[in-house]
Formats: C-alpha cells, sequence, structure tokens
C-alpha cells in the first residue's frame, strides 16, 4: 500500500456539513492526488499536489478544496456537503515521475444525507 | 467528455477461458497506458502498463495489446482463475502532464469456476 493511510475510512454527514477527509505517506513522495471513485464513471482527478502548498485542480473539482502544509498530508474538504458527492474517495502517490505508478491509498466511504 | 472508453462493463469467463477488456482513447498526445486492477473494498493497484513503441507486452498470464494507428489497447487474461475476479482500469496519461492520467470506467470480471 507504499504507506499510505486515508482517514476516516467510513463516514455518514448530512447536507450543508463540512467534512475534511485526511491521506498520510510515509515516504515523503513529491506528487499526491485525490480522486473519487462513481459507478460508471471509474476513478476521476478531483485535485492532485505537486508539492508542500502546491496544487492545482482535476477534472472535477468544483465543491471541493484541498490543503497540502506537510509533505505527508493533503487534505481534501468538502465546505458545504451535497448528496451528489456520496462516493469513495481514493488518495494516491506517485512514485517517481508523475505518470509513473500511481499507488491508492485504501479509500474512504463517504454518504451524504 | 470521456477521452478514454472501456468495454464492455462487465464480464463472466468460464475459468480456464481468456478475459479480454477493450479500451479506446482520442488523445494522441497518450504515451503511457496503465492497467489497474481493484478488489472490493481495496484501492486500485498497478497490474501491468505499456509504452506506445511496442505492440505487445506480456506479463505471466496478462497481455496488453497495443494498436496505436486506431488507437485502441486491450487487456488478455490467459487462463483466468476465479481470483481473477476483479474490477479493472485502463488508463492513459501524457508523460509531460502531472494531472492528465485519465482512466476509463471499469469492467467488472467475474470468473465462474
Amino acid at each position: 500500500d507504499a504507506g499510505i493511510t486515508q482517514s476516516p475510512r467510513h463516514k455518514v454527514t448530512e447536507t450543508g456539513t463540512p467534512v475534511t477527509l485526511r491521506c498520510h505517506q510515509t515516504e515523503n513522495h513529491r506528487y499526491m492526488y485525490w480522486y473519487r471513485q462513481d459507478p460508471g464513471h471509474g476513478l476521476r482527478l478531483i485535485h492532485y499536489s505537486y508539492g508542500v502548498k502546491d496544487t492545482d485542480k482535476g477534472e472535477v473539482s468544483d465543491g471541493y478544496s484541498v490543503s497540502r502544509s506537510k509533505t505527508e498530508d493533503f487534505l481534501l474538504t468538502l465546505e458545504s456537503a451535497t448528496s451528489s458527492q456520496t462516493s469513495v474517495y481514493f488518495c494516491a502517490i506517485s512514485v517517481g515521475a508523475p505518470t509513473d505508478t500511481q499507488y491508492f491509498g485504501p479509500g474512504t466511504r463517504l454518504t451524504v444525507l | 467528455q470521456q477521452q478514454v472508453k472501456q468495454s464492455p462493463q462487465s464480464l463472466i469467463v468460464q475459468k480456464g477461458g481468456i478475459s479480454i477488456i477493450n479500451c479506446a482513447y482520442e488523445n494522441t498526445a497518450f504515451d503511457y497506458f496503465p492497467w489497474y486492477q481493484q478488489f472490493p473494498g481495496k484501492g486500485p493497484a498497478l497490474l501491468i502498463a505499456i509504452r506506445p513503441d511496442v505492440s505487445e507486452k506480456k506479463e505471466g498470464r496478462f497481455t496488453i495489446s497495443f494498436n496505436k494507428s486506431a488507437k485502441q489497447f486491450s487487456l488478455h487474461i490467459m487462463d483466468s482463475q476465479p481470483g481473477d475476479s476483479a474490477t479493472y482500469f485502463c488508463a492513459a496519461s501524457e508523460d509531460s502532464s502531472a494531472s492528465k492520467i485519465i482512466f476509463g470506467s471499469g469492467t467488472r470480471l467475474s470468473i465462474r469456476p
């Protein structure tokens, strides 16, 4: 699992509440990613980071923000959760070049009621 | 827009048979084509990958066939086993871009004993 942990692993929340998901890596890799996985859509990139305080938007970034204040931690925040953000969220890292092998964390299942 | 189209959505194969999953892409700048395997409750994991300078890559029972002119690539699983039952994602990326890993929508493979 390339030393990637995600927390929480499961969360149920209500529409309109803020939610923060955490991704932690133990090996100081530069590139980190947040994806969401939904049936029929595969994995879609939300945001990614190429260094401390260096982040950029992915394909489905609306409604999400990220922060990376330390190399090992990449946070994903839903400022005001909506039911359309019910999904499984995966964090990933790249080992070496950004588009080399990506290693994924175990995922966080988020349900927004 | 769906830059990587994957088919079929689901596939059932008898034990010992050949499983074939197909993908097509649009962006001719893509130059790295990985396949990921995902078991229920787990994050995706790299299975095998190919670059467009070769037409085929084989690792054990898994083979990628690549057709650059048709912009298509496929995964073949020979002598399919029940343990191969999983969801498979094709993907494509440009080496020059940290964010441009595009995943297909996934194929749920079931191997009947």
